[in-house]
């Protein structure tokens, strides 16, 4: 059972536009991860989000955490091409529950 | 951040050999660590928990005599497969927990492919 649904699924977009992704669960969580995985590596850790409501920035990309703690967003601004990539969020509740994934392309 | 390694990054093996994938965390101690697997532009689907010095977890579905695991000390846990099969061919993911400020992170290592012949 997938606790935590992403979309979009996949996402192909021109450098340049702004997209966002969304992490939704029926689930309260402590804590909410969003990760970025490229082809052959392991997931890379973007941010941490604690408390409900929170905002965070990492340079163009901005992270909110639902008010009640069961979901998440990830939006970015002006895409590149390196923004390309996986992108999975993760809960922590009673056990680390990944997303569905969105897999990003962002064209030249 | 934290770090974790994996070793090795690529591994091709004959079917029913046997293939022991390392997963260490570099700075830190883990009480805890995962491991996973992945098929291209999927998820990651969480195998089994690991917990040094017990017998590690297994999700619902995941053969414990055929992936065997090992969590001897606070920064070393193995995954070995036994009897590999071409369907266990993936790319296998391990993380170490660490509590960060306030909450638990999970760092993770680069990911060993494994292509059985």
């Amino acid at each position: 059972t997938q606790l935590l649904e992403q979309s979009p699924q996949f996402l192909s977009i021109q450098e340049g536009e702004n997209l966002t992704v969304y992490c939704n669960s029926s689930s309260v969580f402590s804590s909410l991860q969003w990760y970025r995985q490229e082809p052959g590596e392991g997931p890379v850790l973007l941010v941490t989000v604690v408390t409900g409501g929170e905002v965070k920035k990492l340079k163009r990309l901005t992270f909110q955490f639902g008010d009640a703690r069961k979901d998440s967003s990830l939006h970015i601004t002006a895409a590149q091409p390196g923004d390309t990539g996986l992108y999975l969020c993760a809960g922590d509740g009673n056990q680390f529950y990944f997303g569905t994934g969105t897999s990003l392309t962002v064209i030249p | 951040g934290a770090v974790v390694s994996q070793h090795p990054s690529r591994v091709i093996c004959k079917s029913g050999t046997s293939v022991k994938i390392e997963c260490r965390s570099l700075d830190f101690q883990a009480t805890t660590m995962f491991w996973y697997r992945q098929f291209p532009k999927q998820s990651l689907m969480l195998m089994a928990t690991s917990n040094e010095g017990s017998k590690a977890t297994y999700e619902q579905g995941v053969e414990k005599d055929k992936f065997l695991i090992n969590h001897a000390s606070l920064t070393l846990s193995t995954l070995t497969v036994t009897s590999a099969h071409p369907e266990d061919s993936s790319f296998y993911i391990c993380s170490a927990r660490w509590r960060g400020s306030g909450s638990y992170e999970q760092y993770f290592g680069p990911g060993t492919r494994l292509t059985v012949t």
